[in-house]
């Protein structure tokens, strides 16, 4: 499995946008990367997947250069609800595969 | 649509007792897996369960064994209770050809 780095914690402020880079240098080929959002006392939440160049949805935008070893997990205009744990994950794609979840960063979000 | 549920939500043990969390999928799911977090860290894969066998399993002792039922719903259980098993224990469902996993809100298992 692919191994991930991101940093342990960022700060921002309410309006601002977002970007935390995930470090995956020995990715295969078949592999996905994944990010997950998590509260405080609640199970991780999928927040946007992707294989290469950019995917977008409503809630953030991930972008994957070329060489597919690192990606970007935006989120725009953070708000206080948005302070979170937000893991970055590499692996094959399939509901069969285990999650391996690295120690996340920690988002905090001021006013 | 009822997401994943789990229960209970919070539960005391003492060492060395055996304690057991039930799963219920998400509706159409046919995957479980469970997961162990410790505070401060990522969750850990446990095990998964599909078409009520064991089909994976992480770096965790006999001690920790689980069930899947017809329905899909799933038992997670641990014997011989240690300190160190004290986490939040998630579970997650997923279609078996499908990525996305959906957690459920998670067990605080305490054990003293």
């Amino acid at each position: 499995l692919a191994k991930t780095t991101q940093p342990i914690s960022m700060d921002s402020y309410e309006g601002q946008e977002v970007n935390i880079t995930c470090s995956h240098n020995n990715i295969a080929t078949n592999d996905y990367i994944t990010w997950y959002q998590q509260f405080p006392s609640q199970g991780p939440r999928f927040i946007i997947q992707g294989y290469k160049t950019k995917v977008t949805n409503e809630v953030a935008s991930l972008f994957i250069p070329a060489d597919r070893k690192s990606s970007t997990l935006s989120l725009p205009r953070v708000s206080l609800s948005d302070t979170a744990v937000y893991y970055c994950l590499v692996g094959d794609i399939g509901g069969r595969r285990a999650l391996t979840f690295g120690s996340g960063t920690r988002l905090q979000v001021q006013p | 649509d009822a997401g994943v549920t789990q229960s209970p939500t919070h539960l005391i043990k003492t060492r060395g007792q055996q304690v057991t969390l039930r799963c219920s999928p998400k509706s159409g799911h046919d995957t479980v897996s469970w997961y162990q977090q410790a505070l401060g860290q990522g969750p850990q894969f446990i095990f998964q369960y599909y078409e009520e066998e064991e089909r994976q399993r992480g770096n965790f002792p006999d001690r920790f064994s689980g069930h899947q039922f017809p329905n899909y719903s799933s038992e997670l259980n641990v014997n011989a209770l240690l300190l160190g098993d004290s986490a939040l224990y998630l579970c997650a469902s997923s279609l078996y050809q499908v990525n996305e996993a959906f957690f459920g809100q998670g067990t605080r298992l305490t054990v003293v």
